[in-house]
């Protein structure tokens, strides 16, 4: 069972507010990333970090943006949230073997009306 | 372009029976393949890593198959049980840079019928 853990859970929000999905993990591991995943499609990497103060954008074009003051923590924010960011958002970290193995927490479904 | 195919899209079998769900990949130069189990309304989980040296290889009633130089995978499930039902996503990371890169395939949702 994988110690990471996101919160909300689910999130309804109307269009124009602000939000935080939150993600922590409690394995120490320095590799974290965020995913977009809608129904039948492939997840889609959208920002990754390889430690503290270290933060990148990933394949799929987002205008969220991300922080990792810690290492445990990694926080995910939109500033104005749009329809078009409803979609279920997973956060993942990885050790350092080398073989690319993923722990997902459960996901944040987010719709914006 | 690196790719992963999975097939079939969904598919649904009765308790106990088994299945085979498939993977193609056009990813170069080839590291790893990895199947997850992705539960509704959870994230995925991994079953199983495939490197390029390996053939098969069991986790209970799951066992994988790879064959490098065709570039497909399979996740062969025996008598399936309810709690099989899932989506099953077949991920393959590339040697291509130091940093590596995953590849999604879009995952079979399998249903298992009483």
């Amino acid at each position: 069972e994988a110690d990471i853990y996101q919160t909300p859970r689910y999130l309804v929000i109307g269009t124009g507010k602000k939000i935080t999905l939150e993600c922590s993990q409690t394995m120490g591991h320095d590799k974290m990333y965020w995913y977009q995943q809608d129904p039948g499609m492939e997840l889609h990497l959208i920002h990754y970090s390889y430690g503290v103060n270290s933060t990148e954008k990933g394949d799929l074009s987002s205008e969220s943006t991300v922080s990792r003051i810690r290492t445990e923590h990694f926080p995910l924010t939109l500033e104005s949230a749009r329809p078009s960011h409803t979609s279920q958002y997973l956060c993942a970290s990885s050790d350092e073997t080398g073989d690319e193995k993923l722990f997902f927490g459960s996901g944040t479904q987010l719709s914006v009306l | 372009k690196n790719q992963v195919e999975q097939s079939p899209q969904s598919l649904i079998i009765l308790e106990g029976k088994n299945c085979t769900l498939q993977c193609n990949y056009t990813v170069s130069p080839f590291s790893n393949l990895r199947w997850y189990k992705q539960d509704t309304g959870r994230g995925p989980v991994s079953l199983t890593i495939m490197t390029f040296s390996e053939n098969t290889k069991s986790n209970g009633r799951y066992t994988a198959t790879l064959d490098a130089d065709t570039k497909q995978s399979s996740l062969h499930i025996t008598a399936s049980q309810l709690s099989d039902s899932a989506s099953y996503i077949c991920v393959v990371s590339d040697r291509g840079s130091t940093l590596g890169r995953l590849y999604f395939g879009r995952g079979t949702q399998l249903t298992v019928w009483p």
